[in-house]
């Protein structure tokens, strides 16, 4: 079946960087972009960016230019997601999701998600 | 930046019926999809293209899309539908999400 598979739960200090992977399984890697979205404890969903594995072509949210990294192993179907100068409220879960183009993009499945926690 | 509106919380009692809105300029002219997320666990969609269900969600689960506002239905509600739901839309190639609605059986 399709399947997003992410990393552990990591603890970072303030100014730290952090690399979430995900692996893809049950489908074309190359075929389907991957999204990254995050999730603050008992909040909502926030959009990040996304990658084309295909390609390796990115596109970043405004709020994360800079401090966002997107890349892909094709031959290993994984892509990571690395945030550079982390701060608190950078506390979160963090998901992969596949991106399905259905008339729009939706997002199915998700990756089961990595917490992500930054403290001083 | 577009914006999607969700009101907080809705409550509904077992088997009765469910609705969820979501409001966005002309979100009508739009696609609009669905996500339930329940605690702990990762978004599930439930809903795209307005009203298409993905293989694996049971019927009770639908959805409209009109003029600025979207609507998630459910039909026959179950202690097990409750769960947060999230509206997503595009906007200029944006993925924009609504703030969440938590949904309570009771």
């Amino acid at each position: 079946q399709v399947q997003l598979v992410q990393s552990g739960a990591e603890v970072k200090k303030t100014g730290a960087s952090v690399k979430v992977s995900c692996k893809a399984s049950g489908y074309p890697f190359v075929s389907f972009d991957i999204y990254w979205v995050r999730q603050a404890s008992g909040q909502g969903l926030e959009w990040m960016g996304w990658i084309n594995p295909n390609s390796g072509n990115t596109g970043y949210g405004q709020k994360f230019q800079g401090r966002v990294t997107m890349t892909r192993n094709i031959s290993i179907s994984t892509v990571y997601m690395e945030l550079s100068s982390l701060r608190s409220e950078d506390t979160a879960v963090y998901y992969c999701a596949r991106m399905v183009v259905l008339a729009a993009g939706w997002f199915d499945p998700w990756g089961q998600g990595t917490l992500v926690s930054v403290s001083s | 930046s577009y914006e999607l509106t969700q009101p907080p919380s809705v409550s509904v009692s077992p088997g009765q019926t469910a609705s969820i809105t979501c409001s966005g300029d002309k979100l009508g002219d739009k696609y609009a999809g669905w996500y339930q997320q329940k605690p702990g666990q990762s978004p599930v969609l439930v809903i795209y293209q307005n009203n298409k269900r993905p293989s694996g969600i049971p019927e009770r689960f639908s959805g409209s899309n009109s003029g600025n506002t979207a609507t998630l239905t459910i039909s026959g509600t179950q202690a097990m539908d409750e769960a947060d739901y999230y509206c997503q839309a595009w906007d200029s190639s944006t993925v924009v999400f609504g703030g969440g609605t938590k949904l309570t059986v009771l």
